[in-house]
């Protein structure tokens, strides 16, 4: 049972590079997000999404894009990369019951722009 | 409690004595929580959720309190142990499913 799976684990970006961080789910979640987690803070919510081709901005959407196009995958995209983003990112998916659900959290991704 | 910023509270506590994690949260029209549990290096874990409609939710080791007059939640760790150890996060959900969460309480356990 593999739960939230991310890749890559570590990356090394200079400033300006682009690339996707990976992140699949194998629990049929209709809900699956992204965060990102800095020294001394919580995690903030980057965007999510309900379902397949539905996705929505959260807390600190600017510099990163997503898309669903399938309920397993959802790909975050840093189009030019910058310092700010230096960051662990955590991929997260829950059921989504109207309600508020636990989340899942995959391992994480640690990115440093440089 | 938690609070933001670069130098997270830390409450250190004996090995078998009890610990109480609190949280100060936002949102007046939240109406559900839950506590996460992060060991250096891993992804949050889940230890234990509650609705609004509950004051006390009771699992293995660990109760959470609610208390809506003061937008008030508290985890209670019973006899910690060292396997404890590690960065405890609250966070409310008032729109949805996005979950907010609180910055963190550092908790070590010494033997």
């Amino acid at each position: 049972n593999a739960g939230v799976t991310q890749t890559p684990k570590f990356q090394v970006l200079k400033t300006g590079q682009s690339m996707t961080l990976q992140c699949a789910q194998d629990m049929n979640h209709e809900y699956m997000s992204w965060y990102r987690q800095d020294p001394g803070m919580g995690l903030r919510l980057i965007h999510y999404s309900v379902g397949a081709g539905i996705t929505d901005q959260g807390e600190v959407p600017n510099g990163y894009n997503v898309s669903r196009s399938t309920t397993e995958d959802f790909p975050l995209r840093l189009l030019s990369a910058a310092p700010s983003q230096t960051s662990v990112y955590f991929c997260a998916s829950s059921h989504l019951r109207g309600g508020g659900e636990k989340l899942f959290f995959g391992s994480g991704t640690q990115l440093s722009v440089l | 409690g938690e609070s933001v910023g670069l130098h997270l509270p830390t409450l250190s506590v004996q090995e078998g004595d009890n610990s109480i994690i609190n949280c100060a949260y936002s949102n007046s029209a939240s109406d559900y929580f839950i506590w996460y549990k992060q060991e250096s290096g891993k992804g949050p874990q889940f230890i234990i959720d509650i609705r609004s409609n509950m004051d006390k939710r009771q699992g293995q080791r660990v109760t959470v309190l609610l208390n809506k007059t003061v937008k008030h939640l508290s985890l209670q760790i019973a006899a910690t142990q060292p396997g404890d150890s590690a960065v405890y996060f609250c966070a409310e959900n008032y729109d949805g499913n996005k979950l907010v969460f609180g910055a963190g309480t550092i908790l070590r356990v010494k033997s």
